[in-house]
């Protein structure tokens, strides 16, 4: 079983500035993804950016990027140039296996002030 | 296209009660999901659908929960009788194959208050 960790109940940011959320797992799988979702206050779950286990290169989406510490078992989120509609709950998630169940951390709840 | 379709949105029952909530996966998506997430922490699957068999149940409370997939497309998840625990938003997801590197596309979510 797979475990999912974040250690940030709360993070605040200023608008245009960068932020990092932190995110850490435990798997004995050697193929997994990772993933961060992002949920604003209308509840849907938005997938912000995925990252594949076997590759090296941290994934990239825009303003969105990860840092991906395959040996720690790291996987943070980065967000530049910040912006009010990105104040949101984030969420880490690992799958693993042949299926596809998704386990989540505890969500870190991001402020972005003017 | 359109995205996963909950109802409803909300739902204020008293303890002991029964409730159902529904969900509409996108169109052509075989997997389906569906998690419980309590207040203040992720969401916990409580089973997946492949077309209409069943891949994952492990965590769902089949002594008050149940949900079925009938015709491969939309979804039903009941609970009788509801326990003061089970307040919750339940989150409908479904994505294309159902493997590990899917992106699971989640509804709004139905938020269940047990009085």
């Amino acid at each position: 079983a797979q475990t999912v960790t974040q250690s940030q109940p709360e993070m605040s940011v200023q608008e245009a500035e960068t932020v990092t959320l932190s995110c850490t797992y435990d798997t004995s799988e050697s193929d997994y993804y990772l993933f961060w979702y992002k949920q604003p206050p209308s509840r849907q779950m938005i997938l912000v950016i995925r990252q594949e286990a076997y590759k090296q290169q941290n994934a990239t989406e825009n303003r969105f990027s990860v840092n991906f510490q395959k040996a720690a078992k790291s996987f943070s989120l980065k967000i530049s140039d910040s912006q009010l509609g990105d104040a949101a709950m984030y969420f880490c998630a690992c799958s693993t296996g042949t299926a596809s169940k998704l386990t989540f951390g505890t969500g870190t709840r991001l402020q972005v002030t003017l | 296209e359109a995205g996963v379709a909950q109802s409803p949105r909300y739902k204020i029952i008293e303890k002991r009660q029964s409730v159902a909530f529904w969900c509409n996966p996108i169109s052509g998506h075989a997997t389906l999901y569906w998690y419980q997430q309590i207040l203040g922490q992720g969401p916990k699957l409580l089973i997946q659908f492949q077309n209409n068999g069943v891949v994952d149940d492990s965590q769902l409370p089949k002594d008050r929960f149940s949900a079925e997939r009938l015709k491969g497309v939309d979804s039903t998840l009941k609970i009788q009788p509801a326990k003061l625990e089970d307040s919750a938003v339940y989150l409908c997801a479904s994505s294309f194959w159902g493997n590990q590197k899917d992106i699971q596309y989640f509804g709004a979510g139905t938020r269940l208050s047990v009085l």
